[in-house]
């Protein structure tokens, strides 16, 4: 079955970087699109980034731009997410989820990010 | 931007009752709306796609419908496992946006 597992939770210091994975399994990693997302009690369900199938396009929503890096490795099925200059606004729980043409149709079982001094 | 409003924010249901949940985009998305539960402490399941499509797996007493602007998720006859925060999603366009969630009670 479809498996996608998340890294455990982290604790950043403002300004500084976390990075995050997201291991699947259970489908073949190189044909689907694989999104990030974030949930926070303040700004609900946020979209966050895009990447396509081989790893060689990326789209970011707005507000992430130039602080956000998606990538992802074929050779083990795994997915990342990279997040700069953390602030306090940045504490969230973060998902992973698979594109099913137009939906998120398997999700991550969540990374708290907890930003702060 | 997409905004996606919910409405209600929030309901009690007895077991058995029939449950609408409305969302209403701020420009037409034609059908591409999908609908998400979300128990507590669980990420979000999808339920819906395509505004009206069950995705395998879920109950026959969820259903979806609406075009265009207006969309409405039903639950036939609610069960106590219903208890959850239901989304709405568009994916018409980018940024994909959610609507802010209808949290669902049993009474």
């Amino acid at each position: 079955q479809v498996q996608l597992v998340q890294s455990g939770a982290e604790v950043k210091k403002p300004g500084a970087s976390v990075r995050v994975s997201c291991k699947t399994s259970g489908y073949t990693f190189s044909s689907y699109y694989m999104h990030w997302l974030r949930q926070t009690p303040g700004q609900g369900l946020e979209w966050m980034g895009i990447i396509n199938p081989d790893g060689t396009n990326t789209a970011y929503e707005q507000k992430f731009q130039g602080r956000l890096t998606v990538t992802r490795d074929a050779s083990t099925s795994t997915l990342y997410m990279e997040l700069s200059s953390l602030r306090s606004e940045d504490t969230a729980l973060y998902y992973c989820a698979r594109d099913g043409a137009h939906y998120f149709d398997h999700w991550g079982q969540g990374t708290l990010v907890t930003v702060s001094s | 931007d997409i905004q996606m409003t919910q409405s209600p924010s929030s309901l009690s249901a007895s077991v058995g009752d029939r449950v609408t949940i409305t969302c209403r985009a701020s420009q037409t998305i034609i059908n591409y709306l999908n609908w998400y539960q979300q128990k507590p402490g669980k990420a979000p399941k999808l339920l819906i796609y395509g505004a009206s499509s069950l995705q395998s797996g879920v109950p026959s007493r969820f259903s979806g419908s609406g075009s265009g602007t207006d969309f409405t998720l039903t639950i036939s006859t609610l069960q106590p496992e219903d208890l959850a925060t239901y989304y709405c999603q568009q994916s018409y366009i980018t940024p994909r946006t959610f609507g802010q969630g209808t949290k669902v009670e049993i009474k």
